[in-house]
């Protein structure tokens, strides 16, 4: 089976900038998560969505917003971006059912902001 | 209260020795804590997770210990090898939130050839 599918890998943006990030899950899953990874605050929990629609929401502005599709695709966007969105993208699928907490890291996008 | 408390920051081991990390937390309706590892470049990679069910779980070579009262749980690695240097995160959730993990801040482990 296909891991998680990040796209893209790398991005280099201004600030005032918007950038859209993708994820792909793995095959049945039906829950995909958004994390953010800096060096200085470890990694955040940003939203989750599940059949479409948002399960959970972290403590992020709303500059950070995200959607998922049918196929259980996900999209995040950041909006007039600054410097400190510089970090690590981390989507994460799983299976969303009784007793399968289990998430599944995609490689992340490594957003720069200049 | 959503917090998750992880030591060392770093740790050095020499090979083939014992690699202990530790994680505390403060929210008792977590119920679900795995333990990641990530490579520089890399997503975060499931090692091991447990349930309070159970005081302790072993897979190879990693074993995690789990003390409910005292809510807190730990990460053993024997015989530690080079191939193990990568950053260690606990983490946690709750029923309610399965979506959402909360991450320690994380220990970068070093084991010397």
């Amino acid at each position: 089976k296909a891991g998680v599918t990040q796209t893209p890998r790398y991005l280099i943006k201004t600030r005032g900038q918007q950038v859209t990030l993708s994820c792909s899950p793995i095959s049945g899953h039906r829950s995909v998560s958004w994390y953010q990874q800096t060096p200085g605050q470890g990694l955040q929990f940003l939203f989750e969505y599940f059949s479409e629609t948002q399960r959970n929401k972290g403590n992020f502005p709303g500059r950070f917003s995200g959607r998922q599709f049918s196929n259980s695709r996900s999209e995040m966007n950041v909006s007039t971006l600054e410097l400190g969105d510089s970090a690590l993208y981390l989507c994460a699928s799983s299976l969303a059912g009784p007793g399968t907490d289990t998430q599944y890291f995609g490689p992340g996008t490594r957003l720069t902001v200049l | 209260q959503q917090q998750v408390k992880q030591s060392p920051q770093s740790l050095i081991v020499q090979k083939g020795g014992i690699s202990i990390i530790n994680c505390a937390y403060e929210n008792t309706a977590f119920d679900y804590f795995p333990w990641y590892q990530q490579f520089p470049g890399k997503g975060p990679a499931l090692l091991i997770a447990i349930r309070p069910d159970v005081s302790e779980k072993k897979e190879g070579r990693f074993t995690i210990s789990f003390n409910k009262s005292a809510k807190q749980f730990s990460l053993h690695i024997m015989d530690s090898q080079p191939g193990d240097s990568a950053t260690y995160f606990c983490a946690a959730s709750s029923p309610s939130n399965t979506g959402k993990l909360i991450f320690g801040q994380g220990t970068t482990l070093q084991v010397k050839p």
